[in-house]
């Protein structure tokens, strides 16, 4: 089947740690994007990346970082910059000829 | 700039009830605009769109919404309520003419159905 994974579910982390969020598409969609949702904020656009080896800041991308090595991979690395990491991550992907995205099942962090 | 409001950060209907969510939005250029619904701990799933042409857009599990261009509003409606659509329910904006296709959120409004 095809779709988008987001590796962990549930993820702990003591403060001030480094931690990297996994998502993965078999999509084949080209552009791949980070949000962050907090209750009562909607959500929020951390990064994004229309193409592999390119990627560009969204609202709200301090105290984090990505990478787009492959086409079907997009990490976003928590760092300890992030002074309030706990909320709920959601990666989405898009085919370049939509305007539709597709999103994953989320991860919620808890730094403890 | 774009920007998503939704009146009504909670929304109670009895079951059989007509269900409206209201969104309004501004953007300096045409949008397009989106309803997603968010069931608790998952992803976003898409209940429809509105890109051009007809403004009365029909989506799944009965959902429908109408672009309306001079009240820069795009409410969702359903007839009538089935507890299975107690949920969150996400209003969405991005640009026209942009490759990046960037969604805008409103803040998001959760539906509960009584019986």
């Amino acid at each position: 089947d095809g779709g988008i994974t987001q590796s962990p579910k549930y993820l702990f982390r003591k403060e001030g740690q480094n931690v990297t969020l996994s998502c993965e598409q078999n999509l084949n969609h080209d552009a791949m994007y980070w949000y962050r949702q907090d209750p009562g904020q909607g959500l929020r656009l951390i990064y994004y990346s229309q193409i592999v080896n390119d990627f560009q800041k969204g609202d709200i991308a301090e105290g984090y970082s990505v990478s787009r090595e492959k086409k079907e991979s997009f990490p976003l690395t928590v760092t300890s910059a992030q002074k309030n990491p706990t909320a709920f991550y959601l990666c989405a992907s898009r085919l370049a000829a939509s305007n539709e995205q597709f999103f994953g099942p989320g991860t919620r962090l808890t730094v403890l | 700039a774009q920007s998503v409001t939704q009146l009504g950060s909670h929304v109670s209907v009895s079951e059989g009830a007509l269900v409206l969510l209201r969104c309004n939005y501004s953007s300096s250029v045409p949008p397009y605009l989106f309803w997603y619904v968010q069931y608790p701990n998952q992803g976003l799933q898409l209940l429809l769109k509105y890109t051009t042409g007809a403004t009365l857009v029909k989506g799944i599990n009965g959902f429908e919404a109408e672009f309306k261009k001079s009240e820069t509003s795009f409410h969702l409606t359903k007839p009538s309520a089935h507890m299975s659509d107690a949920a969150e329910y996400f209003c969405a904006v991005s640009m026209t003419g942009g490759t990046a296709s960037k969604l805008t959120f409103g803040t998001g409004t959760r539906l509960q159905v009584t019986l």
